[in-house]
């Protein structure tokens, strides 16, 4: 069983107010997964980390996201200006380094509603 | 385009019958994995399988990297094995790459 935590499970916000969103890898998993879950079950990977690193991240999360891992504390995911289309279902995962440690473990989300 | 295309796209069966679920990729891949997500939870891992046939209880997955694809076969299904399962390809550092899922149904 998964124990990455993300909180809060709902979020609902106004279009151009921030939504900032929380996780918790298991722990001894250095790496750690945004990704993107819409109403049309279409996953969109936003960003990864390894330990406080950035390792990819797609031109969106670039712009419009602002996200870290800083040691001994949860990773954030923060929306600068929410948008009606950025709702959504927003789920952190985290895994080790090679081979089958590379099995991504997920939580159970943030579910994210702009009005 | 998808680079994961799954079939089918939903499922019905009785209880106790076989399900298999496909999953092919457009690209070369480095491994995939196989998910299991009720409605409102979370993703479960339910095979992490880069190449060959892997064997949990009554799941067995199968996977040819070098023909892109794999298969999830589910024996005697049982009620509460429905939900929705979604396969993913990893490309290069470890991100995954979705299908849309197949939903099943298994009725009693």
């Amino acid at each position: 069983n998964s124990k990455v935590i993300q909180t809060p499970r709902y979020l609902v916000k106004g279009q151009g107010q921030k939504a900032k969103m929380r996780c918790i890898p298991e722990k001894g998993h250095p790496v750690v997964f945004w990704y993107q879950q819409n109403k049309n079950n279409e996953f969109k990977f936003l960003i990864n980390f390894q330990n406080q690193e950035v390792l990819q991240q797609i031109d969106m999360t670039e712009k419009r996201f602002s996200a870290e891992c800083p040691s001994n504390s949860p990773c954030s995911l923060e929306i600068q200006s929410s948008e009606a289309g950025d709702s959504a279902l927003y789920l952190c995962a985290s895994s080790g380094t090679g081979g089958s440690q590379n099995t991504l473990y997920f939580g159970a989300g943030t579910r994210l509603s702009v009005l | 385009g998808q680079q994961v295309q799954q079939s089918p796209t939903s499922l019905v069966l009785q209880e106790g019958e076989n399900a298999e679920l496909q999953c092919n990729f457009s690209t070369s891949l480095n491994s995939m994995q196989w998910f299991y997500q009720r409605p409102g939870g979370s993703l479960i891992s339910v095979f992490y399988n880069p190449s060959g046939t892997k064997q949990s209880g009554r799941l067995t997955s199968t996977t040819v990297i070098k023909e892109r694809r794999s298969s999830l076969h589910i024996s005697s299904s049982q009620i509460t094995d429905s939900g929705t399962y979604l396969c993913a390809m990893e490309r290069g550092y470890n991100v995954l790459y979705f299908g849309s899922g197949t939903k099943l149904t298994v009725e009693p």
